[in-house]
């Protein structure tokens, strides 16, 4: 079976200042990892996805990820905030193979202040 | 290429009325998932289909929830009777499943259309 863990509901920034969402999983096998993005009242849009090649993972506007087994984490970053980053963000893990559901975490609020 | 189209945007019905949710996935996509999103939380999975045939819905409530995918392609969703706790908003993703690493068909990202919100009073 497979879970997922995002350790903070909330996380606020500065502008310009550095951006940590915390992700732990779960997975029997070998996971896939992503990072998807909702901001309000739009769709769900893929940040980002780890499946079993480079274990740092470089997605759009500047976000990463880098997968770690032995800590069982896949936290998303990003060097310097930008207001439009303000959104909802869910780490998403699955079992690896294909055919396994997708499985969401509870999703962080990221709030970026001026 | 064309995303997943989801209808209607928008639904309001009463408790204990039927309702009805369609989805057109990307075309070729194999794998097709209905998820619900309540309010402040994140999607929870109802029912997955690998072409026509359901590999998952251990949390799709039965006695009130049916979905089917005929043909393997367009999906319906149905709520029957409605109740007050099923307003949230519902999502039809798919998903290609082609991506090959070391032998193995891994499982691909999923692609969301814009939802359905269900209000229920």
């Amino acid at each position: 079976a497979q879970s997922v863990t995002q350790l903070d509901s909330h996380v606020s920034v500065s502008e310009g200042t550095p951006v940590l969402l915390r992700c732990n999983y779960s997975s029997s096998y070998s996971p896939s990892l992503f990072w998807y993005v909702q901001h309000p009242n739009k769709g769900l849009q893929l940040l980002l996805k780890y499946t079993s090649a480079a274990t740092l993972v470089k997605g759009i506007n500047g976000f990463e990820a880098e997968f770690k087994k032995s800590e069982t984490s896949f936290h998303l970053t990003k060097p310097s905030a930008h207001m439009s980053d303000a959104a909802e963000y869910f780490c998403v893990v699955s079992g690896g193979q294909a055919g396994t559901a997708l499985i969401f975490g509870k999703g962080t609020t990221l709030s970026v202040s001026s | 290429e064309a995303g997943v189209a989801q209808s209607p945007r928008y639904k309001i019905i009463e408790k204990r009325q039927s309702v009805a949710f369609w989805c057109n996935p990307i075309s070729g996509h194999a794998t097709l998932y209905w998820y619900q999103q309540i309010l402040g939380q994140g999607p929870k999975l109802l029912i997955q289909f690998q072409n026509n045939g359901v590999v998952d819905d251990s949390q799709l409530p039965k006695d009130r929830f049916s979905a089917e995918r005929l043909k393997g392609v367009d999906s319906t969703l149905k709520i029957q009777p409605a109740k007050l706790e099923d307003s949230a908003v519902y999502l039809c993703a798919s998903s290609s499943n082609r991506e090959v690493y070391r032998d193995r068909t891994l499982n691909t990202e999923a692609f969301f259309g814009q939802g359905t919100r269900l209000t229920v009073v």
